[in-house]
This record gives structure tokens, C-alpha cells and sequence, in this order.
């Protein structure tokens, strides 16, 4: 079955210090793997895609196929990146759309 | 550029009843998502619709159905509501050959 599995519904860390999002994935084929991102009182929106190996708002996301992860990182956490985090597949390479989400983490960073 | 609408906003059912969500999507993208978000089982996709077509669709009862307009606005209808379908109704649209989906602000359904 296809599935996303975020383990951790909230992770709070202090300002300036190392933020990873935990994301896991159960999928047969070549999943294309999405990170979107809820700010408060804001729509859901893309975050990065893995395929196009960018940073964005100084987070990465490296797909590891054989640990079926795509784990969300960033160095130096800001207050600014206080938000609900989901992580997404596609089964069909990102060209339609239904995605599969995973329930989400919220990330509180603290001054 | 506006962005995807949704209305209404809000509304409140009673069980039983029916309902009708509209969408509009971005001008220009012709596939339109919609799914149901709730606290137990997070963000669920319901069904996809494109040119005027169902593309693909989620792990729902026939009461959720859904239809496209040649202008690419959506509709999603719930038959017969139960209370478990109190939840965040969301629609996203993407321009074609993309893989970015612009979600709405939702609708919010409470079925009393």
C-alpha cells in the first residue's frame, strides 16, 4: 500500500540550531516526493520537490530509496520556519494530481 | 494572478442532508484536487479532475462525487452526510505539465 508516515506530530528546537523533519514512504515504483509547507493563518504550499535537489528557505530533502526516507533538514533553524510540515508523494512522477500525504509535523522554533 | 477560491468558507450541515463546494481554479490550469482534511486522518485526496474528466480518484464512498466545468471551475457534492465528514474541504489546481499544486484557503463543513 502506498503510505507516507511523518513520526512526529511536533518538534520544537530552539533558534539557530539543526531541524530535521522525519518523512518515511512505502511505494513499489519511483515515487516523486514533495515537501509543502503550512505557515499560520496561510494556504498549503510547495515546498520543494526532490527531484529538483534545491534549497529552498535553506531546507533540503535528500530521497534515500533504500531507507525509503525524505527526511527535511535545514542547519540553523529561524522562528520564521515555525509551521505545519507534510510530506507528499506522487505514484505518477508528480504529472497528476493526487497526492498522498503524510499527517503532518509542526515545527516550533523557539526564541 | 488571483489565486483558487473556494466558497463557501464555511458551512454547517445537518446529517442527512446534502452539499455542494465549489472551486475555482488559477486561470489557465485545467486539472483541479480536491481532499478532505481532518484531525484523525490528516489530508486525504478525494478525486482529480482534468479537462472536464476524472482522472483519478481516492478511497471514498459514492456519496462524494465530484464534476469539472468547461471553464475549469469544480464541484464536489456529499450526499446523505454523516458526521464524519465534518472536515477541511481543499482544492488545489495545476497548469498542465506541472507538478506544483496551489491549494485554496478550504471549506470548512460541520455536519451537526
Amino acid at each position: 500500500a502506498q503510505r507516507v508516515t511523518q513520526p512526529e506530530k511536533l518538534l520544537s528546537v530552539f533558534k539557530g540550531a539543526p531541524v530535521e523533519l522525519k518523512c518515511n514512504y512505502s511505494y513499489s515504483g519511483s515515487p516523486e516526493l514533495f515537501w509543502y509547507v503550512q505557515y499560520s493563518r496561510q494556504r498549503l504550499q510547495l515546498l520543494l520537490r526532490h527531484i529538483s535537489r534545491e534549497s529552498i528557505k535553506g531546507f533540503t530533502a535528500d530521497l534515500n530509496k533504500g531507507e525509503t526516507s525524505f527526511h527535511l533538514k535545514k542547519p540553523f533553524a529561524q522562528e520564521e520556519d515555525s509551521a505545519m510540515y507534510y510530506c507528499a508523494l506522487s505514484p505518477y512522477g508528480g504529472s497528476q494530481g493526487n497526492l498522498i500525504f503524510g499527517k503532518g509535523t509542526k515545527l516550533s522554533v523557539k526564541p | 494572478k488571483a489565486g483558487v477560491t473556494q466558497t463557501p468558507r464555511y458551512l454547517i450541515k445537518t446529517r442527512g442532508q446534502q452539499v455542494t463546494l465549489s472551486c475555482s481554479p488559477i486561470s489557465g490550469h485545467r486539472s483541479v484536487s480536491w481532499y478532505q482534511q481532518t484531525p484523525g486522518q490528516g489530508l486525504q485526496f478525494l478525486f482529480e479532475y482534468f479537462s472536464e474528466t476524472q482522472r483519478n480518484k481516492g478511497n471514498f464512498p459514492g456519496r462524494f462525487s465530484g464534476r469539472q466545468f468547461s471553464n475549469s471551475r469544480s464541484e464536489m457534492n456529499v450526499s446523505t452526510l454523516e458526521l464524519g465528514d465534518s472536515a477541511l474541504y481543499l482544492c488545489a489546481s495545476t497548469r498542465d505539465g506541472s507538478y506544483e499544486q496551489y491549494f485554496g484557503p478550504g471549506t470548512r463543513l460541520t455536519v451537526t
